[in-house]
């Protein structure tokens, strides 16, 4: 079975500075896809970031970077210059494809950050 | 603007009751989904629906139930054999394929 581990139950970043969320996975499809969502405190889930496992290259969205390494099974979120508004929850998933061609997402159970002034 | 809108925001069940939740999108995406979330965890699906008239169900479905006569509608049903019900609802949307799901913002079911 697909699994998603987050090992880290809370973490702190100062303002500015750059912070690494982790994220391992586990299946045995060639093809997958992985995400990152943020949930700030109103609960919505906000789509950051997507990894597809061919895709060659780690993806990027402005301050947001996954650090894809495929041979480790990990895919951890990079948040570059942390700003007060980053402090959330943060998911990661990854897509399991459903026998009628769709998909659901398999969640982590999540990381709390939060950024100090 | 489109979205996705979840209603209510706060959803409150007497023992016994059934309730509906509400979940509408303009995306025009044929894929929708309903997830449940506990305190201190991920989602789990409940129920995912890909085209009108078809769903099916997602790994935590008993208790729950769903309709979708429209495109941009997916009600989620919480029944009275929902026994620990109280949880966040989430409710997604997506095009078919493997592009992301984007989500509502929630509805926030208390048992009395």
């Amino acid at each position: 079975a697909q699994k998603i581990t987050q090992t880290q139950p809370g973490m702190f970043v100062q303002e500015k500075e750059a912070v690494t969320l982790d994220c391992t996975y586990d299946t045995s499809d060639p093809s997958y896809g992985l995400f990152w969502y943020k949930q700030p405190s109103s609960g919505e889930m906000i789509f950051l970031i997507y990894q597809g496992s061919y895709d060659q290259q780690n993806a990027t969205e402005g301050r947001y970077s996954l650090n894809f390494q495929k041979a480790r099974k990990s895919a951890n979120l990079v948040i570059s210059a942390s700003q007060l508004g980053d402090s959330a929850m943060y998911f990661c998933a990854m897509r399991e494809d459903l026998m009628d061609s769709s998909y659901k997402l398999i969640f982590g159970s999540g990381t709390r950050l939060l950024v100090r002034p | 603007d489109g979205g996705i809108t979840q209603s209510p925001k706060y959803l409150f069940r007497k023992e016994g009751q059934n309730v509906t939740l509400s979940c509408e999108q303009n995306l025009n995406h044929d894929a929708m989904y309903w997830y449940r979330q506990d305190p201190g965890q991920g989602l789990r699906l409940i129920y995912y629906s890909q085209i009108v008239n078809d769903f099916q169900k997602g790994d935590i479905a008993e208790g729950y139930s769903v309709s979708r006569e429209k495109k941009e509608s997916f009600p989620l049903t919480v029944t009275s054999a929902q026994k620990n019900p109280t949880a966040f609802y989430l409710c997604a949307s997506g095009p078919t394929g493997k592009e992301t799901q984007y989500f509502g913002p929630g509805t926030r079911l208390l048992v009395l």
